[in-house]
């Protein structure tokens, strides 16, 4: 079956360090995948995408890393800031699917304590 | 920014009424899409609309939901007859016709009791 899994539902960190946060998936086919942030109550917010082509993606602060070998990405965010806890959602499409339909995993809550 | 916007931010309904959730996308976007999470759980796609219909539905969007863009600005999703089991968030989401991430509004708490 299809899966797709974020390490460890929480993840506690120290102000300035960084954090990583792995998403794995099983039988799917990306063509993209892509990092999301949503805040308690909110809607999911677009961070980062990356193509099943390219090795890695930086933006500010945030690094995301996509190996379909392994199945897997990793996303780190260097220098974090209590204002970066939030719930962090990795998503990826479907070669199968006609126009961005994204399937998305649990989340993993990130927390940065001062 | 532009940016999506969903009314109401909060619905209660008796099992058995309709509802109908409406958003307004992004003005130059092609791509429209309705999403739910209940709470606690994933983000889960419902069905995704382009050229004035449906491109995708999930097994969740059964004969209970429609979608209609009924003018050049509003997206709406209906659900025909609640159940208590639709009671969740509802996000709309909009993407422009390149490879970029999808675009959600702040969503709807719909609570049917």
């Amino acid at each position: 079956s299809q899966k797709i899994e974020q390490n460890s539902e929480a993840l506690n960190i120290q102000e300035g360090k960084t954090a990583t946060l792995t998403c794995n998936y099983t039988n799917y086919s990306p063509a993209y995948l892509q990092w999301y942030r949503q805040d308690p109550g909110r809607g999911p917010v677009f961070l980062l995408l990356i193509r099943e082509n390219e090795k890695e993606k930086r933006k500010e602060r945030l690094k995301v890393t996509f190996d379909t070998t392994l199945k897997q990405s990793l996303f780190h965010i260097t220098a974090s800031q209590p204002a970066d806890s939030a719930t962090y959602l990795c998503a990826l499409d479907s070669r199968g699917s006609t126009l961005g339909r994204l399937y998305f995993g649990r989340g993993t809550q990130l927390t940065v304590w001062p | 920014e532009p940016e999506v916007t969903q009314t109401p931010s909060h619905q209660v309904t008796q099992m058995g009424q309709e509802v109908i959730l409406r958003c307004v996308p992004i003005s130059n976007h092609l791509y429209f899409y309705w999403y739910r999470q209940i709470l606690g759980q994933k983000v889960e796609f419902l069905v995704s609309f382009y050229n004035n219909e449906i491109s995708e539905k999930s097994e969740i969007f059964d004969d209970q939901f429609s979608v209609e863009r009924p003018d050049g600005s509003n997206f709406t999703l209906k659900i025909r007859s609640t159940k208590l089991e639709d009671s969740a968030m509802y996000f709309c989401a909009s993407k422009p016709p390149r490879p970029t991430g999808s675009y959600f509004g702040p969503g709807t708490r719909l609570t049917v009791t």
